[in-house]
Formats: C-alpha cells, sequence, structure tokens
C-alpha cells in the first residue's frame, strides 16, 4: 500500500496563476483532509470531506477550492496563486469514528 | 486566541534526560487529543491518543487535564531518535482537528 501520495511534490508559481494539488489515498478512508503548515502556525485546516461528495471549509478556506472526485481522491485548487498561499500542503485521510490521520509526504509551494 | 498553545522550545537535553511538553487548548468541547511528532520537512505521525486517564506507550507518558484544559507529554530516557518536533492536537465531533504550532526538541549526545 502506498498510502497518501500527493503531487507534486514542489512547484512555483507566479502570482495569478491557477495550480491544482492531487492527494490520493488507498486506505479506503472516508474523511479527507487538506492542511497548510507555515512556519511557527502549526497545521491549518484549509478543507476537509468526511466522505465521498461532501466537503466542508475548515479555517483558512479563502483563495482554494476543493473536489472530492471519488473515494480515493481529493484535489486542492488555487484559482488565482498569490504570495500569501506560500506554504507546504498537507494531505491527510483517516477512518470516520477512528481517530488517526495519515498524512502524505506534501507539497512545497512558492508563488513569486 | 490560538485554539492550541504550545511552547516552541527548542528544548535542548541530554541522551537520558526526561522531558516534558504542555499544551493548552481553548475549547472546552474537544472531544479527543493527540501527540503528533513530526520530523524535518516531512510528514506528521501519530505518536499517542491522549486519554482521560491519562495512558503510557513505552517510554512516553501522557496525560490530560480537562478543568486545566492542558495535555502533556512525559519522555523518560530521552534518546537521539526522540529529536524532532511535537505537535499537539485537538479534535471536535465535527472532523475537525486542531494542531499546535509545535514543539522543538533536540536531544544530544
Amino acid at each position: 500500500n502506498a498510502g497518501v501520495t500527493q503531487t507534486p511534490k514542489f512547484q512555483v508559481l507566479k502570482t495569478g496563476q491557477s495550480m491544482t494539488l492531487q492527494c490520493a489515498q488507498d486506505m479506503n478512508h472516508n474523511s479527507m483532509y487538506w492542511y497548510r503548515q507555515d512556519p511557527g502556525m502549526g497545521l491549518r485546516l484549509i478543507y476537509y470531506s468526511a466522505s465521498e461528495g461532501t466537503t466542508d471549509k475548515g479555517e483558512v478556506p479563502n483563495g482554494y477550492n476543493v473536489s472530492r472526485l471519488n473515494k480515493r481522491e481529493f484535489s486542492l485548487r488555487l484559482e488565482s496563486a498569490a504570495p500569501s498561499q506560500t506554504s507546504v500542503y498537507f494531505c491527510a485521510s483517516r477512518f470516520s469514528g477512528q481517530s488517526e490521520q495519515f498524512f502524505g509526504p506534501g507539497t512545497r509551494l512558492t508563488v513569486l | 486566541r490560538k485554539e492550541v498553545e504550545q511552547d516552541p522550545g527548542p528544548f535542548n537535553v541530554p541522551e537520558g534526560a526526561t522531558v516534558a511538553f504542555n499544551c493548552t487548548y481553548s475549547n472546552s468541547a474537544s472531544q479527543s487529543f493527540f501527540w503528533y511528532r513530526q520530523d524535518c520537512r516531512k510528514e506528521p505521525k501519530l505518536l499517542m491518543s491522549v486519554y482521560s486517564s491519562g495512558n503510557e506507550d513505552g517510554r512516553f507518558t501522557a496525560q490530560l487535564n480537562r478543568a486545566s484544559q492542558y495535555i502533556s507529554l512525559l519522555i523518560r530516557d530521552s534518546k537521539l531518535s526522540d529529536s524532532a518536533t511535537y505537535l499537539c492536537v485537538w479534535g471536535n465531533n465535527f472532523n475537525k482537528f486542531y494542531f499546535g504550532s509545535g514543539t522543538k526538541l533536540n536531544v544530544k549526545p
């Protein structure tokens, strides 16, 4: 099992460009999450999906959109990237009703 | 006010030392509590859940104090491999989890 995979691992964008971060899990988990991690800020929840077909906002959803394509995949889209979105983005998944979240290796995004 | 507050450290300790971290949370409705470990430039991984009665896993002991709204992590007999950042996390009933900014631990030979 690959666990949680994320692509790309690194990305540099110019202000105003758009891109989609991909996340997939092969553990048959119900819930999936997108976080961002900035220095000194811990992980902050952007969006989550409790089950296929549902998505909800987290703490910092502005500037992002998500799609729960199927049970395995949960993508994060930046429509018009801004320097404030420079961060490390982590995707995570878990079984609903269980506590542990499993994280992907992260995407390091720089917006110039 | 941050949902979760942690002392960022770093805590610099010699091998074999005992070290303790505290973490305070602001929401009294918090339902579940965890400690995650994050190595440099890696993803977080669950270290242990924190139960109301306290729990131990080898050299690691976690405690929860709901009245004072804090959780703690005690590491005994520190190893070089314990060097990492430790993240305090709480969760609510609605699938949301809140992370502290982490406490950095450096274990020196």
